[in-house]
């Protein structure tokens, strides 16, 4: 079965500093990766897909299908990127949606 | 326009009651799902829908959970029995498609806070 690991439950970092979510995948077959995040009181909501490669609010991640793994980025975090962060894997021809367990980010001012 | 609705927004009840989640999905959405997010942890997949048929109900814990989608768009999970450790917020999501890119984005609901006392 497929599972997906955060190893961090929480990231602290100061605004400006760059911010990094690790996110590993177990999945035999080829996945398609998103993050999800939840700002505080609002609902959760996508962030970005691997198959789009773009960078939104400032975030990348790069699918590495040899370490199994794709990180979330951001080389200088704003306040405003404070939420829960959660990745997510759909299987190939799949639907629903294996999540991590989560990493909170506070960015101190 | 309107997101997905899911109501109640918070529910108290004591165990052994019945409960029943509504949500209501995005307009024109044929794929909607339900998940399970216990404290801590992220969400966990319950059942999906394509249209009115339950097309996976894998992730349903036992048989005390059922869901229903009779006209192929509001759908009620329903609960029997209630235990302690259904004590849950159970998030509700759709998508326009259940697969093809970009048409399979699931948005969700603010979820409903289940309380078994």
């Amino acid at each position: 079965a497929q599972r997906v690991t955060q190893p961090e439950k929480l990231l602290s970092v100061f605004k400006g500093a760059p911010v990094e979510l690790k996110c590993n995948y177990s999945y035999s077959g080829s996945p398609e990766l998103f993050w999800y995040v939840q700002y505080s009181r609002q609902r959760l909501q996508l962030l970005l897909r691997h198959i789009s490669r773009e960078s939104i609010k400032g975030f990348t991640a790069d699918l590495n299908k040899g370490e199994t793994s794709f990180h979330l980025k951001k080389p200088f975090a704003q306040e405003e990127d404070s939420a829960m962060y959660y990745c997510a894997l759909l299987k190939a021809a799949g639907n629903k949606l294996t999540f991590g367990g989560g990493t909170r980010v506070l960015v101190k001012p | 326009g309107a997101g997905v609705s899911q109501t109640p927004s918070n529910k108290v009840t004591e165990k052994g009651k019945y409960v029943e989640l509504r949500c209501d999905p995005i307009s024109g959405h044929t794929a909607l799902y339900w998940y399970r997010q216990s404290l801590g942890q992220g969400p966990e997949f319950l059942i999906y829908f394509q249209g009115t048929g339950a097309a996976d109900d894998s992730g349903l814990p036992n048989d005390r959970f059922f869901a229903v989608r009779p006209e192929g768009s509001v759908s009620t999970l329903k609960i029997q029995r209630t235990e302690r450790g259904d004590s849950a917020v159970y998030l509700c999501a759709s998508s326009l498609r259940a697969s093809g890119r970009y048409l399979n984005e699931q948005f969700f609901g603010p979820g409903t806070r289940l309380t078994v006392l």
